[in-house]
């Protein structure tokens, strides 16, 4: 699986987008772009995934550039409870997807009041 | 959406103690689970694949024989500590994809296990 690059923490004011960079310059073309959060002291959540298109739901939204070797992870309206560690984690899908996952070190996002 | 638990949340022991931790999907067969840990102020690193039915698979630098893990059925896998030392104090994890494909895991809450 490529590897990925996050900056190590971000700020972000309660009510504003927090926008999460992640550059993954050497993603392949069956490799799926996936984001997970730990909030401290508990498992990680799934957030969103996508392949190429943008994507939407009900958490945050996910944009993947054209080229695919970065994406940025928008949570519309932070609110305290979104302070958490954000992973970026590229994998392959289909026949070759072991279903292991593999965390990097993530962006911690302290929301602030 | 899909349930993991883990039990139990916390546990001590004393240094020379095993210590089981379970590991179940609550609404989901999964025939694959899996765990990591986590060590403070670091990320997740996977230990190991539980298969159900078949050997676990570990992770490079991991020993199988200190870290059992048993897959008794479809919702439940099982790691066993073996003869726990204080540097195996840590926030253990466990994740399960429900059905095929596995794209998106569920992870259990985490059982935080200090040895003393």
């Amino acid at each position: 699986d490529a590897k990925t690059t996050q900056p190590t923490s971000m700020d972000c004011a309660e009510g504003r987008a927090a926008n999460l960079p992640c550059n993954h310059s050497t993603i392949s073309g069956n490799e799926y772009v996936y984001w997970y959060r730990q909030i401290h002291s508990q498992g990680p959540q799934y957030i969103i995934h996508g392949l190429k298109n943008n994507e939407t739901n009900e958490m945050a939204s996910l944009i993947i550039t054209e080229d695919r070797k970065s994406s940025t992870l928008i949570l519309p309206h932070a609110t305290l409870r979104d302070t958490a560690v954000y992973y970026c984690i590229v994998r392959l899908h289909g026949s070759s997807n072991t279903g292991k996952l593999i965390f990097g070190q993530g962006t911690t996002l302290q929301v602030k009041p | 959406g899909a349930v993991v638990s883990q039990h139990p949340s916390r546990v001590i022991c004393k240094s020379g103690t095993s210590v089981k931790i379970e590991c179940r999907s609550l609404d989901f067969q999964a025939t694959t689970m899996f765990w990591y840990r986590q060590f403070p102020k670091q990320s997740l690193m996977l230990m190991a694949t539980s298969n159900e039915g078949s050997k676990a698979t570990y992770e490079q630098g991991v020993e199988k024989d200190k870290f059992l893990i048993n897959h008794a059925s479809l919702t439940l896998s099982t790691l066993t500590v073996t003869s726990a030392h204080p540097e195996d104090s840590s926030f253990y994890i466990c994740s399960a994809p429900p059905g095929l494909p596995r794209e998106t895991q569920y992870f259990g809450p985490g059982t935080r296990l200090l040895v003393l």
